[in-house]
């Protein structure tokens, strides 16, 4: 069945670093590939989502692609600030017909210091 | 932005009894979802809704597990009899169209503590 892993379950950066989070993920159909942000005392938030394979999705600094051939999606920012401080969570979304269900990574908590 | 709510945010009760986690969701949505996460893993997805009906459910969503939304109020998972293993926080979210077309807003969850 579909699955995605996240395997960085921690990441502590400086602010004005570099971010990088990795996701794989595995599944038959063309995928839907998400990002939530998921910051204290609230629920997950799309951060922004890409609907094919090598397209670039980007909202509030942050970019992510994904590739097919690896069958990896990424998230990135070139600069991040403490307040970007929060769990990143990948997630995948099949194509019709069984599109009404996500499938989350575990989640990566970032901590940017000051 | 939109806010789906999740009442109460921690509910504590003992094995066997039953409990129902509430949701109040954004009020023009059509679908709606219960997943679960237990601590230090990912996010599962149990149920989803729609037209007073469910749609789709995981193998997560055991028999003592029901979901209705009686008269457009909340949006209920009531388990009944609770169990060990359902400790959890359950994560309610809505959507206006199904998942792949729209996007799912989330509540905060509530932490489910079964003792």
């Amino acid at each position: 069945g579909d699955s995605v892993t996240q395997k960085q379950g921690q990441v502590t950066l400086s602010e004005d670093d570099f971010l990088f989070i990795n996701c794989t993920y595995s599944t038959t159909t063309y995928p839907t590939l998400l990002w939530y942000v998921q910051y204290p005392g609230q629920g997950p938030q799309l951060l922004l989502k890409v609907t094919t394979a090598n397209n670039k999705g980007i909202s509030r600094g942050f970019e992510a692609t994904y590739d097919k051939g690896t069958t990896s999606f990424h998230l990135q920012k070139a600069s991040v600030q403490e307040s970007d401080s929060a769990v990143y969570f990948c997630a995948l979304v099949e194509s019709p017909p069984n599109y009404n269900v996500l499938y989350f990574g575990s989640g990566t908590k970032l901590t940017v210091e000051p | 932005g939109p806010k789906v709510l999740q009442i109460p945010s921690h509910q504590i009760i003992d094995m066997g009894q039953m409990v129902t986690l509430n949701c109040d969701p954004v009020s023009n949505h059509l679908y709606f979802y219960w997943y679960k996460q237990i601590l230090g893993q990912q996010m599962e997805f149990l149920v989803n809704f729609y037209n007073g009906k469910v749609m789709e459910k995981s193998k997560l969503f055991k028999d003592q597990f029901s979901v209705e939304r009686p008269d457009g109020s909340y949006f209920t998972l009531k388990i009944q009899p609770t169990a060990l293993e359902d400790s959890a926080v359950y994560f309610c979210a809505s959507s206006h169209w199904g998942t792949s077309q729209n996007t799912l807003y989330f509540g905060a969850g509530t932490r489910l503590s079964v003792l």
